[in-house]
């Protein structure tokens, strides 16, 4: 699987879209990116995923570039509930019952 | 409501005791993980089942044991070889083809007394 790099911290202000960037400069034609959250103390929770459209769904819209290289996911109107840990996750989609890798991903703080 | 129940949400353990945590999911799923995740880290994988009566070791499986007698059923057992075990444990499902979005529960947090 292809490495991702994400910043470690951000902060957003309430009400105003969080975007959070993720590089991924090494993955292939076959692989997605996934994003996840961790609120604390919680098991990770699916968000989104995309292979080289934007995607968007009830809880966030992802962006990936025309090269494939990075991505953002957005979160439109960030509330305080939003206060997580943004994982980005790069994997052949239908491959191995292996796992997926969780990095340290991005603490996302929600400011009042 | 389907989804995937830990327990106990809190657990200690005595030097040299082994310790068994419970993962169980109503979601039909075939293939189920478990998961260590350390303050301030990723999350690392231990075992993972993608069938009843077969699993596989993970990245982390040195003194960790786990059965997959029922489909529903992922116990985790932290056995007295495993010399750091404070950490928050999660366990996860996903659908067979499915396996990049995976189902979690709410973890077990076990300390060492």
């Amino acid at each position: 699987d292809a490495k991702t790099t994400q910043p470690p911290s951000m902060d957003c202000a309430e009400g105003r879209a969080a975007n959070l960037p993720c590089n991924h400069s090494t993955i292939s034609g076959n692989e997605y990116v996934y994003w996840y959250r961790q609120i604390h103390s919680q098991g990770p929770q699916y968000i989104i995923h995309g292979l080289k459209n934007n995607e968007t769904n009830e809880m966030a819209s992802l962006i990936i570039t025309e090269d494939r290289k990075s991505s953002t996911l957005i979160l439109p109107h960030a509330t305080l509930r939003d206060t997580a840990v943004y994982y980005c996750i790069v994997r052949v989609a239908g491959g191995g019952a292996d796992g997926l890798t969780f990095g340290k991903g991005t603490h996302l703080i929600i400011q009042p | 409501d389907g989804g995937i129940t830990q327990s106990p949400k809190y657990l200690f353990r005595k030097e040299g005791q082994n310790v068994t945590l419970s993962c169980e999911q109503n979601l039909n799923h075939d293939a189920m993980y478990w998961y260590r995740q350390d303050p301030g880290q990723g999350l690392r994988l231990i075992y993972y089942s993608q069938i009843v009566n077969d699993f596989q070791k993970g990245d982390i499986a040195e003194g960790y044991s786990v059965s997959r007698e029922k489909k529903e059923s992922f116990p985790l057992t932290v056995t007295s070889a495993q010399k750091n075990p404070t950490a928050f444990y999660l366990c996860a499902s996903s659908i067979v083809g499915g396996y990049e979005k995976l189902f979690f529960g709410s973890g077990t947090q076990l300390s060492v007394l």
